[in-house]
This record gives C-alpha cells, structure tokens and sequence, in this order.
C-alpha cells in the first residue's frame, strides 16, 4: 500500500510531556498539510509545506508546535509542554503540483495520530 | 476567511430512505470537495465539483454545486448501513493576492447513521 502513513496511530502523554508524530507521504507528492481534528468536526488546517519548505502555518499552531519536513520527504509534528486542550486527531495530508486546476487537487489522508493527554 | 457550514450536523435514518446534506458559505469557491470520513480513519475524497450548477453522480450519491459557486448538497438515494459516516465538505482557502496552495478548509461535517 502506498498511502499516507502515519505513527504512530494513538499516543497517550501527562500533560507537560513533549510528543513527537510522523508522517510518511505518497512517494511522488510534493505538498504535505498536518490538520488537527476533534471528535464529530471537521478537520482544522495547522501547517502546509511544499517540498521542505514551510509555507504556510496557522494562528491555531501556537509556539509550542513545530513542524518539518527534512529532504521534503516525510514530516514531524512536535508538540513541546502539551495541554489538554492538545488531546485531538493530528492527521496528515498529501497532494501533488498539477500543472492546471492545482487547487483542485484531492487531499490524500492518513490514519492520523490520535493523540490524549491526562 | 472563508467558511463552509453543513447542515444537519447529524442524520439518522433507517436503510433504504433518502437524504440531502447541505454545503453553504458566503463566500465563492473555485471548487468543492466532498469526503466521507469513517471512525479512527482519515477522510477519503468522494468527488470535486468545480462548475458552477455542475451534478456529478458516484453510484446512488448525487453531487451538486451551486450555480454561485457558494453552496453545494450531496443527495443519497436508498441509504445503506454501509453509508454510515462523516460527511465532510471543503473548498480551496484561498490567500491574499495567490493561490490556496491546495488548503482545504472544511465544514464541520455531517455525521450519518444508518440503521439496519
């Protein structure tokens, strides 16, 4: 199976720890979203990178997240001191460059990471 | 920035009767997308509608965008248990002065039971 992957796919942290989640997107895609997810909503954007870079990130992403993409293959998610307020689903988005219509292309999910604090 | 409400936000339903599920903003989108979402999986992308009063039909599920390019429904026909799930709509957010980048913003979602 070559889709998005995802790890891991539950992460239970005390409040204060810091976590770290990965993702592994399809091979050939160039753009990688993370979004954030609570239970019954829908997904919240959190960060965008094409390639390496990181171009686009949310006011939701406060400075105890951090994201990267190394060698703009797979991606971390960071987060430092988590809160309850962090406990939610951490899904991962891949997408390729069209030459036409490329804000049209379909998002390719992962499983996501669900991520609990206590 | 551009919002997407879903309504109802939830549907429940016995098989075999059918329902609409409802895309609305204010704003215009290039595009819309529909995703069904199923528990502890991610969203998977069921169609994109990209013209203005455009249908598009994926077996008994019927898409349409608004002629405005504001709204969008998804109709089922004779409802299965099989259809059970998170109904998610997004659109291209779009950025000052360029392009989304392909970042979606979504609806809230509808989340649909279907009873045997």
């Amino acid at each position: 199976d070559t889709g998005v992957s995802q790890d891991p796919r539950h992460k239970i942290t005390k409040r204060g720890q810091n976590v770290t989640f990965r993702c592994d997107p399809i091979s050939e895609h160039n753009r990688l979203y993370w979004y954030r997810q609570t239970l019954g909503q829908g997904p919240e954007f959190l960060t965008y990178f094409q390639n390496e870079a990181q171009l686009e990130k949310s006011r939701l992403l406060s400075d105890r997240f951090s994201a990267e993409r190394p060698k703009g293959s797979f991606s971390t998610l960071e987060i430092q001191r988590t809160e309850q307020g962090d406990s939610a689903m951490y899904l991962c988005a891949s997408s390729s460059l069209r030459g036409t219509g490329f804000d049209n292309s379909p998002l390719h999910f992962g499983n996501g990471t669900r991520l609990t604090v206590t | 920035t551009q919002l997407l409400e879903q309504s109802p936000q939830f549907l429940s339903i016995q098989e075999g009767e059918n329902l609409t599920v409802y895309c609305n903003s204010s704003s215009v989108f290039s595009s819309l997308q529909w995703y069904r979402q199923e528990p502890g999986e991610g969203p998977v992308l069921l169609v994109t509608v990209v013209t203005g009063g455009e249908v598009k039909k994926l077996k008994r599920l019927t898409f349409q965008f608004g002629d405005a390019r504001k709204d969008s429904s998804l109709h089922i026909t004779a409802a299965q248990p099989g259809d059970t799930g998170l109904y998610l709509c997004a659109g291209p957010q779009a950025r000052e002065g360029g392009t989304s980048y392909g970042k979606l913003t979504f609806g809230q979602g509808t989340i649909l039971t279907v009873h045997p």
